[in-house]
């Protein structure tokens, strides 16, 4: 079975800043995917970014990027110029590659507050 | 990206009754969905998978009767909870697997707000 472990409860940062969200996972498969999804105040599970377990390269999405660290399990959520309209839960997920039976497990999520 | 919708996003029933809740992926066919209901400050509980066109498959703890899950078409499942109660009041929100040449991922639908009155 997969575990996903989000260490921070709670993070704050200051607007135009740069937070680095961490998480760790455990797994014994090869191929797998992991996610960071963000859920502001209405709720809505939001994919912010995913990287594929084969690629080396780490995933970027505007100003969200992730340091990706395969052998020590490590998926971190860096969101440079931090706006308030980033603050949310962000929850850490990972998921197998595989075509049928794939599903997420999920962190327990990291509540981000931008201060102005 | 992905659109999956759900509705309604906020539904009040009386006690004992029954209450539906769709999901549509409306630009991608998903032949698995899946079903989470989250508590405040949690996060999401896997309720059941959806497959199209077979029966759900239920996490542990899960009472398949009570919440009844359907997955009839390509786009569309719905959950449904039977003689609900107080306690079923919660926040319920489905996502679906769209798979492309490059993988799978998962999106999410707006959540259902349930409260049981």
């Amino acid at each position: 079975a997969q575990t996903v472990t989000q260490s921070q409860p709670e993070m704050s940062v200051q607007e135009a800043e740069t937070v680095t969200l961490s998480c760790t996972y455990d797994t014994s498969e090869n191929n797998y995917y992991l996610f960071w999804y963000k859920q502001p105040p209405s709720r809505q599970m939001i994919l912010v970014i995913r990287q594929e377990a084969y690629k080396q390269q780490n995933a970027t999405e505007n100003r969200f990027s992730v340091n990706f660290q395969k052998a020590a399990k490590s998926f971190s959520l860096k969101i440079s110029d931090s706006q308030l309209g980033d603050t949310a839960m962000y929850f850490c997920a990972f998921m197998r590659r595989e075509t049928s039976g794939s599903r997420l497990t999920f962190g327990e999520g990291t509540q981000l507050t931008v201060n102005p | 990206g992905a659109v999956v919708s759900q509705h309604p996003s906020w539904v009040i029933c009386k006690s004992g009754t029954s209450v539906k809740i769709e999901c549509r992926s409306l630009d991608f066919q998903a032949t698995t969905m899946f079903w989470y209901r989250q508590f405040p400050k949690q996060s999401l509980m896997l309720m059941a998978t959806s497959n199209e066109g077979s029966k759900a498959t239920y996490e542990q703890g899960v009472e398949k009767d009570k919440f009844l899950i359907n997955h009839a078409s390509l786009t569309l499942s719905t959950l449904t909870v039977t003689s609900a109660h107080p306690e079923d009041s919660s926040f319920y929100i489905c996502s679906a697997r769209k798979g492309t040449p490059s993988g799978n991922t998962i999106y999410f639908g707006e959540g259902s707000w349930l409260t049981v009155v």
